[in-house]
């Protein structure tokens, strides 16, 4: 169990446009999901926290109105790169949060590369 | 703010050799997770430790919660080839809020 799905899982766009990405949690319901960005290399770093029901909460120096989080469902939650920009090009990757006995625990989908030309 | 010190950074090893990668903090936390990442996919959960001192084993990789829940230690016992990869530790602030820091990762190649 515990298996999070992200389409998709590579996409190329044009500067200007914009790109949604979505992750799901396939066998259990996740209130919270979470957003990171990766550089290569390195270690993950949030972005946002997504609630099912409830605006997200971005981290320090995100752009909310930039990087759009919906989490429309318990299973869904999707990320739109809006006026996407070449240094927008990165690793993203988001997790769905479920309690695993005395603690949550993040489950991870397998991540969508972002190529802004 | 909460920090989690990861260290190495980098380890690169022989085939069979044993390794330790360490994740300190000033702080508590309520659970530490401890990830393991191939290049171009997402963390994969190895372990979740919740008690001071809590030691559990996964075939050769020995995860430690200190007694202060402040640090934690993974321990590879004959490292293989196939260990290679990215590890990652994160702590769950005292909140328990299911939130995590990460530390800066540790790079891990393990040579045939």
């Amino acid at each position: 169990g515990a298996v999070v799905s992200q389409h998709p899982s590579w996409v190329i766009c044009k500067s200007g446009t914009s790109v949604k990405i979505e992750c799901r949690s396939l066998d259990f319901q996740a209130t919270t999901m979470f957003w990171y960005r990766q550089f290569p290399k390195q270690s993950l770093m949030l972005m946002a926290t997504s609630n099912e029901g409830s605006k997200a909460t971005y981290e320090q120096g995100v752009e909310k109105d930039k990087f759009l989080i919906n989490h429309a469902s318990l299973t869904l939650s999707t990320l739109t790169v809006t006026s996407a920009h070449p240094e927008d090009s990165s690793f993203y990757i988001c997790s769905a949060q479920r309690r695993g006995g005395l603690a949550y625990e993040q489950y991870f989908g397998p991540g969508t590369r972002l190529t802004v030309t | 703010t909460q920090l989690l010190e990861q260290s190495p950074q980098f380890l690169s090893i022989q085939e069979g050799e044993n390794l330790t990668v360490y994740c300190n903090s000033s702080s508590v936390f309520s659970s530490l997770q401890w990830y393991r990442q191939e290049p171009g996919e997402g963390p994969v959960l190895l372990v979740t430790v919740v008690t001071g001192g809590e030691v559990k084993k996964l075939k050769r990789l020995t995860f430690q919660f200190g007694d202060a829940r402040k640090d934690s230690s993974l321990h590879i016992t004959a490292a293989q080839p196939g260990d290679t990869g990215l590890y990652l530790c994160a702590g769950d602030g005292s909140s328990n809020t299911g939130k995590l820091i990460f530390g800066q990762g540790t790079t891990l190649q393990v040579k045939p």
